[in-house]
């Protein structure tokens, strides 16, 4: 089955400073790929997601980049805020209907936004 | 803004005993999934059914835990005997056909003593 590994577990960094969150993955036949944010005590929320015939996809200060060659995915935030402190977690899947394949995690960043 | 509904949403429970984990996924949504969150194995695919049919229920132990679609607008989960290993945080999510994103609901935060 597919294995996803992230890293770094923790990351600290400064306010206004970009932070970068990168995942592997093993199954070649994964092709959607999201990203969800996780703040303590509440449920994983889809931040941004990528398909595997584009490259890149960015939203406001949110950006992900696919390498499908190495598979191997990434995250970055620019410009951080403090609200930007929380627990990311990478997936991959499978399947043509993106969301309704089952997802495997990464085993998750817990970025913490320094003031 | 249409959300998946988990209850309870916290449990305590002693060892032994059984647990009824509850889920209304977002109407419309025909895939609902079941995840444990704990912090050593982080977000763990137990089962998931599409149309009501489980598809894959190979992440669970199959000696105690079992899971149900009693009607599209249900999802339960049951652990029967209850350990303390079982406890953790479970997430119900559901997903739409056709490019519809996941989406989780707040789960049960189960403690077993």
């Amino acid at each position: 089955g597919e294995n996803v590994e992230q890293h770094p577990s923790t990351l600290s960094v400064q306010e206004g400073d970009s932070a970068v969150i990168k995942c592997t993955y093993s199954d070649s036949a994964s092709n959607y790929f999201p990203w969800y944010k996780q703040e303590l005590g509440k449920r994983p929320q889809l931040i941004i997601d990528i398909r595997s015939n584009v490259g890149e996809k960015k939203d406001q200060r949110i950006a992900v980049t696919l390498n499908k060659t190495a598979k191997h995915f990434s995250l970055h935030i620019t410009e951080t805020q403090p609200e930007d402190s929380a627990v990311y977690f990478c997936a991959a899947s499978r399947g043509a209907s993106f969301g309704n394949e089952k997802l495997t995690f990464g085993t998750g960043t817990r970025l913490t936004i320094i003031p | 803004d249409a959300r998946v509904t988990q209850t309870p949403r916290d449990k305590v429970t002693e060892m032994g005993q059984e647990v009824t984990m509850r889920c209304q996924p977002i109407l419309g949504h025909n895939t609902v999934f079941w995840y444990r969150q704990t912090m050593m194995q982080g977000l763990e695919l137990l089962a998931y059914f599409r149309n009501r049919a489980p598809l894959d229920d190979s992440g669970m132990p199959k000696d105690r835990f079992s899971a149900e679609m009693p009607d599209a607008t249900l999802a339960t989960l049951k652990i029967q005997p209850s350990e303390p290993r079982d406890s953790a945080v479970y997430f119900c999510a559901s997903a739409a056909n056709g490019g519809s994103p996941l989406h989780f609901g707040n789960g049960t935060r189960l403690t077993v003593t």
